[in-house]
C-alpha cells in the first residue's frame, strides 16, 4: 500500500489563484483524481485522469502532475469553491485505491 | 441519469450485524467498479473496498479486509456492505460510489448512510 500526503489547510484571497498539491509514491505510475467536499455533501469529482474535467465543473479547475506530485489548480477562486479537497489515486499494486488526508481550502 | 440511492441511517449496538444498500440506476450496474468509502465525524475520505459486478472481483484495503464484507445482488443492480459484529468505532457516515466516467474515476456517490452504534 501506499500513501498520499495533502497540505492540511490551504488559504487564497477570492479571485486569485490557488494550487493543491498531492505527493506519493504510486503517482508516478497513476493519475490522481480529485474530489470537492462541502461542508454535509457528498463529494463532487472535479478532476480525474490527465487534467480531466467532469461535465459541469468550471474550467477555472485543472490538474497537473510531475513525478510523485500531483496538483489542482484554482484559477480565480470563487467564495462557492470554499471546501475540502481530497486526491485520490491507485496504490503501488494497482489493486487498491488510496485517499490524501484532504485539504481545507478557505476563501477570504 | 446516474444515481446511487443508499438505505437509510442505522441505529445499533455494540455486537450487532447490519447491511445497507446501495442500488445504481440510468447505467449498466454490471460493468462498473462500485466502491465504499468511510468518513467518520469530522475525518477525510477511507476508501473500504471495491467490487466488480459482472464478476464478483472484491478488493479490500488492507486496513478494511476482515472487517467488513462487500457483495452485490446484479438482478436488482445493488450492492451492500455488511458488518457481522458492530463496534462501536464503526460509527461513520459510509458511501458508495461508481467510476463510470473513467475506471476506478468515482464520479457518482451516493447520499451516504450514517451508521451509528452506541450501547
Amino acid at each position: 500500500s501506499s500513501e498520499l500526503t495533502q497540505d492540511p489547510a490551504v488559504s487564497v484571497a477570492l479571485g486569485q489563484t490557488v494550487r493543491i498539491t498531492c505527493q506519493g509514491d504510486s503517482l508516478s505510475s497513476y493519475y490522481a483524481n480529485w474530489h470537492q467536499q462541502k461542508a454535509g455533501q457528498a463529494p463532487v469529482l472535479v478532476i480525474y485522469g490527465r487534467n480531466k474535467r467532469p461535465s459541469g465543473i468550471p474550467d477555472r479547475f485543472s490538474g497537473s502532475s510531475s513525478g510523485d506530485t500531483t496538483s489542482l489548480t484554482i484559477s480565480g477562486a470563487q467564495a462557492e469553491d470554499e471546501a475540502d479537497y481530497y486526491c485520490n489515486s491507485r496504490d503501488s499494486s494497482g489493486n487498491h485505491v488510496v485517499f490524501g488526508g484532504g485539504t481545507k481550502l478557505t476563501v477570504l | 441519469e446516474v444515481q446511487l440511492v443508499q438505505s437509510g441511517a442505522e441505529m445499533k449496538k455494540p455486537g450487532e450485524s447490519l447491511k445497507i444498500s446501495c442500488k445504481g440506476s440510468g447505467y449498466k450496474f454490471t460493468n462498473y467498479w462500485i466502491a465504499w468509502v468511510r468518513q467518520m465525524s469530522g475525518k477525510g475520505l477511507e476508501w473500504m473496498g471495491v467490487t466488480y459486478p459482472a464478476d464478483s472481483d472484491t478488493r479490500y484495503s488492507p486496513s478494511f479486509q476482515g472487517q467488513v464484507t462487500i457483495s452485490v445482488d446484479k438482478s436488482i443492480g445493488t450492492a451492500y456492505l455488511q458488518w457481522n459484529s458492530l463496534k462501536a468505532s464503526d460509527s461513520a457516515l459510509y458511501y458508495c460510489t461508481v467510476g463510470y466516467i473513467s475506471s476506478w474515476s468515482w464520479d457518482f456517490w451516493g447520499q451516504g448512510t450514517l451508521v451509528t452504534v452506541s450501547s
